[in-house]
């Protein structure tokens, strides 16, 4: 169980158009995701959580304009990046969180297996 | 401030030999801490986690990793290492709540020679 899926694993896409990425809880609930940002040989950086039913909450410096996030549902989050530039090429992870009733005790985080954005 | 430093960007051993990986934290409150290990193009798999009691955590692969409270330190060890574990190990920092926000260190990548 906990598998989070996320899609499509690669895209290209052409300079000014708007890409969206999936993250599905498979098999659980996740009330809140999580966007990560990967630069070649550089560590995951926080984008934004995802809270299902509300706004998304964006870490300092990310564009909340460019990339929007939807958490419709407690399983599906959604990052669209919108009129991408070669810049936004990246490695994209989302996480989610396991829910536990008491709400006290930290899960770990299940992760995506990650979208390559290449934008030409 | 909060923070987790991978002080070894790059490391080669040889196959069958011992492996640890150093990882230190910066963190206000009790740190719930975790060893990830990513394979090129992929995701990241939970290769162990702290969140209390025992301080030695045993994770899966044959790893394991030390939480030390005095040193602020988490350190990832395997003693015989194979050529499948080569892959880029990253160490994370938490706390507790359903939000489960994670700050990571810069990764050490493994290399392992024949």
């Amino acid at each position: 169980g906990a598998v989070v899926s996320q899609h499509p694993s690669r895209v290209i896409c052409k300079s000014g158009t708007s890409v969206k990425i999936e993250c599905r809880s498979l098999d659980f609930q996740a009330t809140t995701m999580f966007w990560y940002r990967q630069f070649p040989k550089q560590s995951l950086m926080l984008m934004a959580t995802s809270n299902e039913g509300s706004k998304a909450t964006y870490e300092q410096g990310v564009e909340k304009d460019k990339f929007l996030i939807n958490h419709a549902s407690l399983t599906l989050s959604t990052l669209t990046v919108t009129s991408a530039h070669p810049e936004d090429s990246s490695f994209y992870i989302c996480s989610a969180a396991r829910d536990r009733a008491n709400y006290k005790v930290n899960t770990e985080a299940f992760f995506g297996q990650g979208t390559r954005l290449t934008v030409v | 401030a909060q923070s987790v430093t991978q002080p070894d960007i790059h490391i080669t051993v040889s196959e069958g030999a011992s492996l640890e990986l150093r990882c230190n934290y910066s963190y206000g409150a009790t740190p719930y801490l975790f060893w990830y290990v990513q394979s090129p193009g992929q995701g990241l798999q939970l290769l162990l986690k702290y969140f209390s009691g025992d301080t030695l955590v045993q994770g899966i692969k044959g790893f394991e990793a030390e939480f030390k409270r005095s040193q602020s330190s988490f350190n990832l060890r395997k003693p015989s290492v194979h050529w499948s574990d080569a892959a880029e190990y990253f160490c994370a920092v938490g706390g507790s709540g359903a939000t489960n926000k994670l700050i990571f260190g810069t990764g050490t990548l493994l290399a392992v020679q024949p």
